[in-house]
């Protein structure tokens, strides 16, 4: 059965810090990686991963993907209170995605 | 910048009744998906359409469900005899070339069943 865990579930961290979000995998047919930001409704896309040990790169925000260990990393550095919201990773198996439970972020000020 | 729509928002309906939730995917986009979110629950996949024809479904989407593209535009799913456990957040996505691009979601229509 495909599956996408990510760790941790939740994660309380002041203004200004940096945080490492991980996703791990086991999905057939593996063709992409996504990250997507969810924080009243729909998820917006982040990054899409699709080789090993490219990093992508957008603003604060960066992730890698490891395809021999099945994994991938999104960094977030210098955390600000608008990064509060769940982080969805999903996996693109076949025709479809398979989600992660996300990892819930909340940054105090 | 192109976005894809999803009416109603948020439907209330009674348990056993139909409902028809409706989504206009983005105009050049070829595959069209549907999730569903139980409350504090993962995003799950219910079913991928492409070129007129279901291209995969989950366990999930038994018998009670169909979709259709009636028209150029919209992509409906259809949810037959409502149970209570189908309350849920349903998002419809769409993509030009299946989802090795980034995947463009709707904001959803919340379904609460009563």
């Amino acid at each position: 059965e495909d599956k996408v865990v990510q760790s941790p579930l939740s994660l309380v961290v002041h203004e200004g810090d940096t945080v490492t979000l991980n996703c791990s995998y086991e999905v057939t047919n593996f063709r992409s990686l996504l990250w997507y930001k969810q924080e009243k409704k729909a998820p917006t896309f982040l990054f899409m991963l699709t080789s090993s040990g490219i990093e992508k790169k957008s603003g604060r925000l960066s992730s890698i993907l490891d395809k021999k260990e099945l994994f991938s990393i999104l960094n977030i550095t210098a955390t600000q209170t608008g990064d509060s919201a769940v982080y969805l990773c999903a996996v693109e198996g076949g025709n479809k995605l398979v989600f992660g439970a996300g990892t819930i972020l909340r940054v105090k000020s | 910048e192109p976005e894809v729509t999803q009416t109603p928002s948020h439907q209330v309906t009674q348990m056993g009744q139909e409902v028809i939730l409706r989504c206009v995917p983005i105009s050049n986009h070829l595959y069209f998906y549907w999730y569903r979110q139980i409350l504090g629950q993962k995003v799950e996949f219910l079913v991928s359409f492409y070129n007129n024809e279901i291209s995969e479904k989950s366990e999930i989407f038994d018998d009670q469900f169909s979709v259709e593209r009636p028209d150029g535009s919209n992509f409906t799913l259809k949810i037959r005899s409502t149970k209570l456990e189908d309350s849920a957040m349903y998002f419809c996505a769409s993509g030009f070339k299946s989802l090795n691009t980034e995947a463009f979601f709707g904001q959803g229509t919340r379904l609460t069943v009563v």
